[in-house]
């Protein structure tokens, strides 16, 4: 059973379109992150979100955390071919463990 | 600036075959992990330690081990290798980011077990 679960599971669109990725839980965490994987590499850190309604933006990317912080999206606004990755979301309930969710697999066609 | 570093990169074992999965990391962090991904699914918890000296389990440590005798390393044991392990492992360590810890990921071992 995940914890996190995120979708679409996958999204193939178009260079320049918007698209928005969730990841949903019942349980509440003390804080929530993103990554985005390459194959063959390791997840890297896009942003950590610790406050219920928190919104951070990171150039075309929108993260928000929910207001009950069970849940978290993240915006892709006129989206790019180096944004093609997998997005995973890991939420934290102590502040030392994450789990993760199965992950978005996002390929943006030039 | 290496951060976290894994070796070996590849590795194929027969069944009942040992190894070890060796993790570095040079930025001093407290907090390091291992996590196996599976195709398709996201990072599963296998252990974690909180320095040195202190280990626990996570979500999945059936047929692992681990130690950390030293901040910098972090190596996770297989005893008996089971084509159920077969998967890609990923060490990291963790840093305090704005309230939360963030993790620096290595870029990982593929293991696969026949």
């Amino acid at each position: 059973t995940q914890l996190l679960e995120q979708s679409p599971q996958f999204l193939s669109i178009q260079e320049g379109e918007n698209l928005t990725v969730y990841c949903n839980s019942s349980s509440v965490f003390s804080s929530l992150q993103w990554y985005r994987q390459e194959p063959g590499e390791g997840p890297v850190l896009l942003v950590t979100v610790v406050t219920g309604g928190e919104v951070k933006k990171l150039k075309r990317l929108t993260f928000q955390f929910g207001d009950a912080r069970k849940d978290s999206s993240l915006h892709i606004t006129a989206a790019q071919p180096g944004d093609t990755g997998l997005y995973l979301c890991a939420g934290a309930n102590n502040f030392n463990k994450f789990y993760f969710g199965s992950g978005t697999k996002l390929n943006v066609k030039p | 600036n290496a951060g976290v570093t894994q070796t070996p990169k590849f590795r194929i074992l027969k069944i009942g075959q040992s190894m070890t999965l060796q993790c570095a990391q040079d930025m001093n962090h407290n907090y390091m992990y291992w996590y196996r991904q599976d195709p398709g699914m996201g990072l599963k918890l296998i252990y974690y330690s909180v320095g040195a000296g202190i280990t626990d389990k996570g979500e999945v440590p059936n047929g692992y081990n681990v130690s950390r005798s030293t901040t910098e390393d972090f190596p996770l044991r297989l005893e008996l290798a089971a084509p159920s392990q077969t998967s890609v492992y990923f060490c990291a360590s963790s840093f305090r980011v704005h309230g939360g810890y963030g993790y620096t990921f290595g870029s990982g071992t593929r293991l696969t077990v026949v």
